[in-house]
């Protein structure tokens, strides 16, 4: 069964970034891609980009170029999201999910998913 | 981008009930949509892909439909484990996008 458990909450100040992590177990995972997907406060749910740790290769949404970085440890099965610039409209629950298909990181959904980690952005 | 549209936002039924929920797309996705369940404070939770395919483990109350531009998530008869917030999400078209979702509440 594979398990995403992502790191613990993280109250940062305006203008600074974050770093979230995703250590994965259970399966394969350098050959599945790791999407990074984000839940403001009452919202809905926004892709924000994604990695096949195997080629290390990130693919972000347009919103977010240039302000996110995604990469990923194979020796650890761990994926890193990290966004930049915070601005209190930042504030949201960020998940981790992974692609049920090896080497596939567009046209996909997504089903194991990590529990999430709120991101608080706040001077 | 392609945007997912869910009608209604709020839903209000009964254990018990037949359900449906829809969710349109703003252009032709094929059969490319899946369906997640939310519950508070969790994370999602895939229930159907490819428009109508049922995800392992999942209830057959469960049930999907439709192509190209309209879909529909139906719950054939509701028990209390299913009162949550739905989500579709297409996956036809770069980037992935979400329905707004829709919050399945007790009458």
């Amino acid at each position: 069964q594979v398990q995403l458990v992502q790191s613990g909450a993280e109250v940062k100040k305006p203008g600074s970034s974050v770093k979230v992590s995703c250590k994965a177990s259970g399966g394969t995972f350098s050959s599945y891609a790791i999407s990074w997907v984000r839940q403001a406060p009452g919202q809905g749910l926004e892709w924000m980009g994604g990695i096949i740790p195997i080629f290390g290769t990130a693919n972000y949404a347009q919103k977010f170029q240039g302000r996110v970085t995604i990469t990923a440890d194979e020796s650890t099965s761990t994926a890193y999201m990290e966004l930049s610039s915070l601005r209190s409209e930042d504030t949201a629950v960020y998940y981790c999910a992974r692609v049920p298909f090896r080497q596939q990181l567009v046209g996909v959904y997504f089903d194991y998913w990590g529990q999430g980690t709120l991101v608080t952005v706040s001077s | 981008d392609i945007q997912m549209t869910q009608s209604p936002s709020t839903l209000s039924a009964s254990v018990g009930d037949r359900v449906t929920i829809t969710c349109r797309a703003s252009q032709s996705i094929s059969s490319w949509l899946a369906w997640y369940q939310q519950k508070p404070g969790k994370a999602p939770k895939l229930l159907i892909y490819k428009a109508s395919s049922l995800e392992s483990g999942v209830p057959s109350r469960f049930s999907g439909s439709g192509s190209g531009t309209e879909f529909t998530l139906t719950i054939s008869s509701l028990q209390p484990d299913d009162f949550a917030t739905y989500y579709c999400q297409q996956y036809n078209s770069y980037p992935i996008t979400f329905g707004q979702g829709t919050r399945l509440e007790i009458k």
